[in-house]
């Protein structure tokens, strides 16, 4: 079946570190990838995507690869902001799939200090 | 830029209660889907809707049902309500689109407590 493995949390960082959040995927055919971010208190929201191999998603300084040969699509940024702090999930639409059904990992909780 | 509504943030509703949670989505879009999201489990998906009057059951149907009578309408009914649905519940839809991949959208959440 289709399952998707990100990095226990929860993950603490400095305001201005780099952050790397990692996520494998096992799937069908050939999946399109997200990140969703959830914010205290709010529904999810799409970060980036990537839909095909080598594809690199970005937005809001974040950025992942959808790396085929690894079936990994990790999450990154540079500088991370004390705004920045919430939950990070990482979902797949597997190839073939009907209704667009997502496949999402169990999310990974960051948080930020000044 | 794509709007899901749901009816309500919170709710308090006493066992045994039939329980409506409703949403609306103001983009045409085709596919809608209820989530209950729970701490240490993840989200999971409870039922969905690829078109007007029909519907499939997702990982943990039982004890929930739903209604989409109109497109842009997606309505998720607790039959009667027990303590072990109390949670989070998030509604999104999406547009199918020619490869069947496009995003989900999401609502705001109804957090729902069940005394």
């Amino acid at each position: 079946g289709n399952s998707v493995t990100q990095m226990e949390g929860p993950v603490t960082l400095s305001e201005e570190a780099f952050l790397t959040i990692n996520c494998t995927y096992t799937a069908t055919g050939y999946p399109s990838l997200f990140w969703y971010v959830q914010y205290p208190g709010e529904g999810l929201q799409l970060l980036l995507k990537a839909t095909k191999a080598d594809d690199k998603g970005s937005n809001k300084g974040f950025e992942a690869t959808y790396r085929k040969e690894t079936t990994s699509f990790h999450l990154e940024k540079g500088s991370v902001q004390v705004s920045d702090s919430a939950v990070y999930f990482c979902a797949l639409i597997a190839g073939g799939t009907s209704y667009g059904k997502l496949t999402f990992g169990q999310g990974t909780i960051l948080t930020v200090h000044p | 830029d794509v709007k899901v509504t749901q009816s309500s943030r919170y709710l308090v509703k006493r066992t045994g209660e039939k329980v409506f949670l409703e949403c609306v989505q103001d983009m045409d879009h085709e596919n809608m889907f209820w989530y209950r999201q729970d701490p240490g489990l993840g989200l999971r998906l409870i039922y969905f809707s690829y078109d007007v009057k029909m519907k499939e059951k997702g990982d943990i149907p039982e004890g929930y049902s739903v209604s989409r009578e109109k497109k842009e309408r997606f309505s998720l009914i607790l039959e009667s309500a027990s303590t072990n649905q109390t949670s989070m519940y998030l509604c999104a839809s999406s547009y199918t689109g020619a490869l069947g991949n496009q995003p989900q959208h999401f609502g705001d959440g109804t957090r729902l407590s069940i005394l």
